[in-house]
């Protein structure tokens, strides 16, 4: 099974950018990346998922290295409603079983 | 209108009951999960659903049941409630079962028993 291990807390300031790196070491050929978004008292949310290089959509960043074995989440120009705990997760076959680890507590200040 | 609901929202009972979280997706999903996240944010799957058929069964305590009357339910029961039972418990929906299709969190049931 692939195991994800990130920063547990990060800390920034408003506009700044924040990259969030995951490592995933044992990924599998058909494992996809993907991050999650948790705010507090909330179900975590679907930010974005990748395979490989880059992806980008209205919220975030994720680079992809050629060999896969980790992968960074980019927020670009943070502001406070970005404090929230952002888990970095690789599928398991296709059943739909996400391994989530502890996931990184983002911290942003004014 | 909510995509993924769960009631209650908050539920404390005595040790030794049995109680029920229910969960309803109106996305059309085929599939539904439950999720336990404990105090130490940990998020763990404990079942999948897909068209009314377990798929994932994790090493969960027999106390616990899911029950889908269809497709856009899935309930969760809990016999004998221990201490330790006491988390966040997510609901989930996806289109599909593939790890690459997006789940859709219900706004969690704070379990806590006394």
């Amino acid at each position: 099974l692939a195991k994800t291990t990130q920063p547990i807390s990060m800390d920034s300031y408003e506009g700044q950018e924040v990259n969030i790196t995951c490592s995933h070491n044992n990924i599998a050929t058909n494992d996809y990346i993907t991050w999650y978004q948790q705010f507090p008292s909330q179900g975590p949310r679907f930010i974005i998922q990748g395979y490989k290089t880059k992806v980008t959509n209205e919220v975030a960043s994720l680079f992809i290295p050629a060999d896969r074995k980790s992968s960074t989440l980019s927020l670009p120009r943070v502001s406070l409603s970005d404090t929230a705990v952002y888990y970095c997760l690789v599928g398991v076959g296709n059943t739909g079983k996400l391994i989530f680890g502890q996931g990184t507590t983002l911290q942003v200040k004014p | 209108d909510t995509a993924v609901s769960q009631t209650p929202k908050y539920l404390v009972t005595q040790m030794g009951n049995d109680k029920s979280i229910k969960c309803e997706q109106n996305l059309g999903h085929d599939t539904m999960y439950w999720y336990k996240q404990d105090s130490k944010k940990f998020l763990k799957i404990m079942f999948s659903y897909n068209n009314k058929e377990l798929i994932i069964n994790e090493t969960v305590p027999n106390r616990f049941s899911p029950k889908s009357p269809d497709k856009a339910h899935l309930n969760l029961h809990i016999n004998s409630l221990e201490l330790g039972d006491s988390a966040v418990y997510f609901c989930a929906s996806s289109l599909l079962a593939a790890s690459t299709d997006t789940q859709y969190f219900g706004p969690g049931t704070r379990l806590t028993v006394l």
